[in-house]
C-alpha cells in the first residue's frame, strides 16, 4: 500500500462546476501537505500547502486537511478550462522529502 | 537562474549503457531533490542534497543509481548499466532551504532505454 493514495480519475466537469479532489495518507510522520498542479509536458507547480488540520483558502482554491482521518482535499470553485491539468497531492517530512499521490487528471470543458 | 533547468530534455540509450543527467537548480537554493516519475504516476523520491551533503538516498532503486552535487550547486544523476525498467521522467527540484519549503521543479529528462 502506498503512503499517499489518490484516485487517478479521470475527472471531467463542465465549466463553472465545483471540483473536489481527495487523497488519503497513512504515515503519521507527515508534517505538511501540498497540492501541485501539473500541465501536460511540464513539471509540477505548487498550488497550495498547509501544516495543520483545517481549511486554507486562496482565491478559487481551498485545501482541507483532516489529520484525525488522514484525509486531504482540494476544492476548486467556478472551475475554468484553464484548470484542466493533473493535480498531485503530496505529504512532506521535516526535511522536505515529498511523497506524492498518483495524480488526478482533471478536464474542465466549456 | 530564473528556474530549475535540466539537460538533456530527452535521452534515448541502449540497455547496458551508462547515462548522466544534469540538474541546474535556482542559484540561491540550498536543497536539491531528485525524483523519478513514471507515466501516469506522481513523482517518487530518489535522493536529496543539502548543499553538497547527501543525507538521504533511500529512494535510489539500486546501486546502479548515484548522484552528486560536489560544489553545492549543479547536480548529476548517473545510472550505470541501464535497464528498460529505468525508462521514466527524471525530475529535479530545488528549494531555498531544507524542510517545508516550496520545491520548484525542472522540466525533467525523459529517459528511454531500448
Amino acid at each position: 500500500q502506498k503512503e499517499v493514495e489518490q484516485d487517478p480519475g479521470p475527472l471531467s466537469v463542465p465549466e463553472g462546476a465545483i471540483v473536489s479532489l481527495n487523497c488519503t495518507y497513512s504515515n503519521s510522520a507527515f508534517q505538511y501537505f501540498m497540492w501541485y498542479r501539473q500541465y501536460s509536458r511540464k513539471g509540477p507547480e505548487l498550488l497550495m500547502y498547509t501544516y495543520s488540520s483545517g481549511n486554507k483558502e486562496d482565491g478559487r482554491f481551498t485545501a482541507q486537511v483532516d489529520k484525525s482521518s488522514k484525509y486531504i482535499s482540494l476544492f476548486i470553485r467556478d472551475s475554468q478550462p484553464s484548470d484542466s491539468a493533473t493535480y498531485l497531492c503530496a505529504s512532506g517530512t521535516s526535511y522536505g522529502k515529498l511523497t506524492f499521490g498518483q495524480g488526478t487528471i482533471l478536464t474542465v470543458h466549456p | 537562474g530564473a528556474g530549475v533547468s535540466q539537460s538533456p530534455r530527452y535521452k534515448v540509450t541502449k540497455r547496458g549503457q551508462d547515462v548522466t543527467l544534469r540538474c541546474d537548480p535556482i542559484s540561491s537554493h540550498a536543497t536539491l531533490y531528485w525524483y523519478q516519475q513514471a507515466l501516469g504516476q506522481g513523482p517518487e523520491f530518489l535522493t536529496y542534497f543539502n548543499y553538497e551533503a547527501q543525507p538521504d538516498k533511500s529512494g535510489l532503486p539500486s546501486d546502479r543509481f548515484s548522484a552528486e552535487r560536489p560544489e553545492g550547486s549543479i547536480s548529476t544523476l548517473t545510472i550505470q548499466r541501464t535497464e528498460q525498467r529505468d525508462s521514466a521522467m527524471y525530475r529535479c527540484a530545488s528549494s531555498l532551504e531544507r524542510g517545508a519549503d516550496t520545491q520548484y521543479f525542472g522540466p525533467g529528462t525523459r529517459l528511454t532505454v531500448l
